[in-house]
């Protein structure tokens, strides 16, 4: 079944201890994507990948990391968590880029304390 | 900036009433166009998308037109259904100014019977 997958899908940490979101898809796309979801702000973008490799900045950045070193997984890397990093997070995938349609996973949803 | 704003929410309907959930846009280049929508406890996924001006995107009932010169991408169906209760979001992707994704705030439908 063509999908994408996220690990793990709750989560509950402490402020400064490291922590990764894996997110894994099996349809062969180039394009990945990382989201944060709170309310009354909708998705925002928080890193994108065109491919192996190749990583870029969305609107909201800062205190996370990701990496793409398969064309198949993109983590997302939370160094030092804070508090204000609570919030549902989606992966996305699509075949080449942002004129296609972007396949989500289930959601994994972080509290910090 | 590119952005996207949506009719607040939210909205409850009865059964078989006329849903129009209104879209506009900013954006530096030629958007792309799409809705997406999130059933309870699920992640995203596409209803409909239009790339060029003047394109009507539909599905599953729903219909959406690209109007450049109002830069509008309103979401209409005829007649709703309890199953169409979700969380519906308008989005935009500028593919020649970069490769990021916007989504608007998320617009609330509840269908009563």
């Amino acid at each position: 079944e063509a999908q994408v997958t996220q690990n793990p899908r709750y989560l509950i940490t402490v402020t400064g201890k490291k922590l990764t979101v894996t997110c894994s898809q099996n349809m062969n796309h180039e394009y990945m994507s990382w989201y944060r979801q709170d309310p009354g702000l909708g998705l925002r973008q928080i890193y994108y990948s065109m491919n192996v490799e190749v990583t870029d900045k969305g609107d909201v950045p800062e205190g996370y990391k990701v990496s793409r070193k398969e064309k198949r997984n993109f983590p997302l890397i939370l160094e030092s968590p804070s508090p204000n990093q609570t919030s549902l997070y989606f992966c996305a995938s699509s075949l080449y880029g942002v004129r296609e349609t972007q396949y989500f996973g289930p959601g994994t949803r972080l509290l910090v304390l | 900036g590119d952005s996207v704003t949506q009719m607040e929410g939210p909205v409850t309907l009865s059964e078989e009433a006329f849903l129009t959930i209104n879209c506009t846009y900013t954006a530096t280049g030629y958007p792309s166009l799409f809705w997406y929508v999130q059933y309870p406890g699920e992640g995203l996924q596409l209803l409909l998308k239009a790339t060029k001006a003047d394109d009507k995107g539909s599905n599953k009932g729903f219909e959406a037109t690209y109007r450049k010169e109002t830069t509008s991408f309103h979401l209409e169906k005829g007649s709703v259904q309890v199953s169409d209760s979700a969380v519906y979001f308008c989005a935009l992707s500028v593919a020649n100014t970069g490769n990021q994704f916007y989504f608007g705030t998320g617009t609330s439908l509840t269908v009563i019977p």
